[in-house]
């Protein structure tokens, strides 16, 4: 199938460890995001990648840290977690180019920090 | 920065009936405005989207209206159907590549 997978779908972890989440996509795009949703379902934006290369880094912590090993994967990995930090992770991508602007969502990473 | 406004933040309808969901954006920059529906549990799915050079659109039961005048755009789902439930998002971009600018959503039921 072609999409966007993210592992894990669940994650369960203490304040004060570090995660890592999983993305890959297999539809040929160049561009991928990590967007966070919070328990009032508001999705914002974290990341965005072109190429392997950081094109957008919104006012997030420090504490996260995307990487992007080729273009069709975008890992995020999380220090030092807080209560805070419990939401929903959705990766996502795109093409860059002009015509195209249809994002493809991921089906979501529920984090939760007890 | 861009900021999208939506309205309202639910939305009941009798099955058959229409559904109309309205947004504003701030930046007239913004060129690409889709909507996407979240089910219970999954990701968001594009459902309809316009790009500023066109006024309407129009797949099957569901349209998309824009008026960049007045920089708001609507969804309209007519014959409503349970199955249409869900949560439903505006959006905002300035094109491929950039950044999606979420409204707040807006949680649908349509009772049988």
């Amino acid at each position: 199938d072609t999409a966007v997978s993210q592992t894990p779908k669940y994650l369960v972890t203490q304040m004060g460890n570090d995660k890592s989440i999983k993305c890959e996509q297999n539809l040929g795009h160049d561009t991928m995001y990590w967007y966070k949703q919070d328990s009032k379902k508001f999705l914002k934006i974290m990341f965005s990648y072109n190429n392997k290369e950081l094109i957008i880094n919104e006012t997030v912590p420090n504490r996260f840290s995307p990487k992007s090993p080729d273009k069709a994967h975008l890992n995020l990995h999380i220090n030092s977690l807080e209560l805070g930090d419990s939401a929903v992770y959705f990766c996502a991508s795109s093409l860059s180019g002009p015509s195209s602007n249809e994002q493809f969502f991921g089906p979501g990473t529920r984090l939760t920090v007890l | 920065g861009e900021n999208v406004e939506q309205h309202p933040s639910t939305l009941s309808v009798q099955e058959g009936d229409s559904a109309v969901i309205k947004c504003t954006y701030s930046d007239s920059a913004s060129n690409y405005f889709p909507w996407y529906k979240q089910e219970l549990g999954k990701g968001p799915q594009l459902i309809i989207d316009i790009r500023s050079n066109v006024g309407e659109k129009k797949d099957q039961r569901i349209a998309v209206t824009l008026n960049k005048t007045a920089k708001h755009f609507s969804l309209h789902i007519t014959e409503t159907q349970p199955e249409d439930s869900a949560v439903y998002f505006c959006a905002a971009s300035k094109g491929a590549g950039t950044a999606l600018i979420f409204g707040k959503g807006t949680t649908l039921s349509v009772s049988s």
